[in-house]
């Protein structure tokens, strides 16, 4: 089984709103990864979680914040975002941080931002 | 510094037609990985083959089939006789550090 899932599919909000996005995995990985990935645009690195610990954080603004309760969980709280944020945010994991590991994506949030 | 281009943007065809779509790399690293992801309509990117730095074999697997050539940091995709369901945007990506991916090829495939 090599499922990534990610709730909610949608979210529509204000820049004031405060929400969160999730994604689970159940394989086992020691690694997970957020993407953001704007319209005809290839996937850009947000954050790296290995073993639970932030490892990488690509200069994203503040109003993102990561978390990682377990190592099958991973969070994405935003706060205050604005229009340009709208994106689809990916979720993925692979087997540990090593490069040769491939990272299995999930099917993505579409957040639209008001 | 590490860069992936994949030159076409947009490649139409019609169903049972070959194409390919093709891949070029930039790397320093002596020991590096390149992947092939799929991302159809609906968003997720789905895995489709990794390839290490050392293994230059070509790689077949039902339609599809992958060409990695060192001497020319090429790593191409041909999908033989095409399918509608082929239709997406498909992604050459390559890890030293962080995944890199290409601009992506969005591939549509005609009835």
């Amino acid at each position: 089984d090599t499922e990534v899932t990610q709730t909610p599919k949608h979210l529509v909000m204000g820049m004031t709103n405060k929400k969160s996005l999730k994604c689970e995995q159940h394989m086992g990985h020691r690694a997970m990864y957020w993407y953001k990935q704007k319209a005809k645009k290839p996937p850009e690195l947000m954050f790296v979680y290995s073993y639970e610990k932030l490892s990488i954080n690509e200069s994203v603004p503040s109003r993102f914040s990561p978390e990682c309760p377990n190592s099958s969980l991973l969070n994405l709280h935003l706060h205050a975002l604005q229009p340009e944020d709208s994106a689809l945010y990916l979720c993925a994991s692979s087997q540990g941080p090593a490069k040769s590991y491939e990272q299995y994506f999930g099917p993505g949030t579409r957040l639209t931002v008001t | 510094a590490q860069k992936v281009t994949q030159a076409q943007t947009e490649i139409s065809v019609v169903e049972k037609e070959d194409v390919t779509l093709d891949c070029v790399y930039e790397t320093r690293d002596t020991t590096y990985y390149l992947f092939w992801y799929k991302q159809p309509p609906s968003g997720e990117l789905v895995f489709l083959i990794r390839r290490n730095s050392f293994d230059e074999q070509n790689e077949i697997s039902g339609r599809y089939s992958w060409n990695f050539q060192k001497s020319t940091s090429s790593f191409n995709f041909t999908i033989t006789a095409s399918q509608v369901v082929d239709s997406a945007v498909y992604f050459c990506a390559l890890k030293g550090g962080k995944l890199i991916f290409g601009q992506g090829t969005e591939l549509s495939v005609k009835p």
